[in-house]
């Protein structure tokens, strides 16, 4: 199995900073990484696909970067909405895997 | 627009088989395959399988010899059935859909208690 090595586990970041969480596979997973954001008691919600890719209606302060083995997700000016979990994937091989998630708090 | 709504108990016993279906609309069954996820405190989200447009599914293999995946696509519903349920199964348990899991149903708190 792909093993997706994320962190920070955990963040504090204030509002406007810039804030990256990065994913490491432990093999090449050829892009086929997407990231999501979770809210407490929501379904995760998709921001990148295929590594680089904005979904429909995510704001532009997101944005997704790697390839081979490292992915990172950037958020360029922190706001307050962006507190949440957020969780990598791997879904260029079966069984596909989650990174363990990266919490962000506004500090 | 496309939705994803999932109908299923809340507490199974122990020992007992969990159903859930998953009800698509803004797309076709036939089109895409639906996954399931599950979330729990302990193991963070752990996909478990997948059931892809032409039928043929795709099991994690911790759960192949407990987990059943299967669709009525006239129905635009997905059938997910998970036997022998211990207390470590406990979570919440999700269908998605799309090329890169675009699409989240709403998630189903499954507790397993006697």
């Amino acid at each position: 199995d792909i093993k997706m090595t994320q962190s920070p586990s955990s963040m504090y970041a204030s509002l406007g900073e810039r804030v990256t969480i990065t994913c490491k596979a432990s093999q090449d997973i050829k892009s086929y990484l997407s990231w999501y954001q979770q809210k407490p008691w929501k379904s995760p919600k998709t921001l990148i696909y295929y590594a680089t890719s904005l979904a429909d209606g995510v704001p532009s302060r997101f944005s997704g970067s790697g390839s081979g083995q490292d992915y990172s997700l950037t958020i360029s000016s922190l706001e307050s909405d962006d507190t949440a979990t957020y969780y990598c994937l791997q879904h260029g091989e079966s069984p596909y895997t989650f990174g363990g998630g990266t919490k962000l708090e506004i500090k | 627009q496309v939705q994803l709504k999932q109908s299923g108990p809340g507490l199974v016993q122990p020992s007992q088989s969990l159903s859930i279906t998953c009800t698509v609309s803004g797309f076709s069954l036939t089109s895409y395959g639906v996954h399931w996820v599950r979330q729990s405190p302990g193991k963070g989200l752990e996909w478990l399988g997948v059931i892809w447009s032409g039928g043929s599914t795709d099991y994690n293999a911790a759960f192949i010899s407990r987990l059943s995946i299967s669709k009525d696509n006239s129905k635009s519903q997905v059938f997910f059935k998970m036997n022998s349920l211990q207390a470590n199964d406990t979570a919440i348990y999700y269908c998605a859909s799309g090329a890169w899991f675009a699409y989240w149903g709403q998630g189903t708190l499954v507790t397993v208690s006697a």
